[in-house]
């Protein structure tokens, strides 16, 4: 069964550093997302992605993130100069069609990003 | 915020049904019932969804009241590899983008 992937499963980084979260959605899938769930705390959307470029971000989703496809198979995931806070799990996930469609959406299994 | 009432913790004993009950009395007519769970720390995994009518797969049943305002999860028979964190999530059919979790039920499935 096709499945979305995400490398590294964890990464360490000094605050201020530059980080690339990477996802393999599945192959067939047009639409992308990665959400963040802190320890203990709820998941949290954070953008969604369809036909290169942002379709919807939340709040959490400032200057400091940015998104991007640069090839036919991953999608990334950058945080600009890391913060304390932006300790958590990232997730990636992707589903067949448009925003305006009717499908699932299926998680990868996550990154871990600690900020020391 | 989350638009579904769900209980903070269950238990259920392997083997027998899990029922996890998820309240959404301010669903409208054009919003799906969805359920993913998370196991540890893993990314959430899609187990159902249902619009009107009961639903079944390989993995549970989904049971809507008649008004849908509330539904059930039905796991027929829990092993110990179904402890997780159980999400019902309320979504717009029409905007994938609208996913909002809250904090679950975590079912504890006992030997």
């Amino acid at each position: 069964e096709p499945e979305v992937t995400q490398t590294p499963s964890h990464q360490v980084t000094q605050m201020g550093q530059e980080v690339i979260l990477r996802c393999v959605p599945i192959s067939n899938h047009l639409y992308f997302y990665w959400y963040r769930q802190i320890l203990g705390q709820k998941v949290e959307f954070l953008v969604s992605f369809y036909n290169n470029e942002i379709s919807e971000k939340s709040e959490i989703f400032d200057d400091q993130f940015s998104v991007e496809r640069p090839d036919g198979s991953n999608f990334t995931l950058k945080i600009r100069s890391t913060k304390l806070e932006d300790s958590a799990m990232y997730f990636c996930a992707s589903s067949p069609t448009s925003p305006k469609g009717t499908d699932t959406q299926y998680f990868g299994p996550g990154t871990r990003l600690t900020v020391l | 915020d989350a638009k579904t009432t769900q209980p903070t913790s269950m238990d259920c004993a392997e083997g027998r049904a899990a029922n996890l009950p998820c309240n959404h009395s301010t669903i409208s007519g054009n919003e799906y019932v969805y359920w993913y769970r998370q196991i540890h720390s893993q990314g959430p995994q899609y187990i159902i969804h249902g619009l009107k009518n009961n639903e079944t797969n390989e993995m549970a049943s989904l049971i809507i009241t008649e008004d849908r305002k509330s539904s059930t999860l039905i796991l027929p028979h829990a092993t110990l590899r179904d402890t997780a964190v159980y999400y019902c999530i309320v979504r717009p059919v029409y905007n994938n983008n609208d996913m909002r979790f809250g904090a679950g039920t975590r079912l504890t499935v006992k030997p």
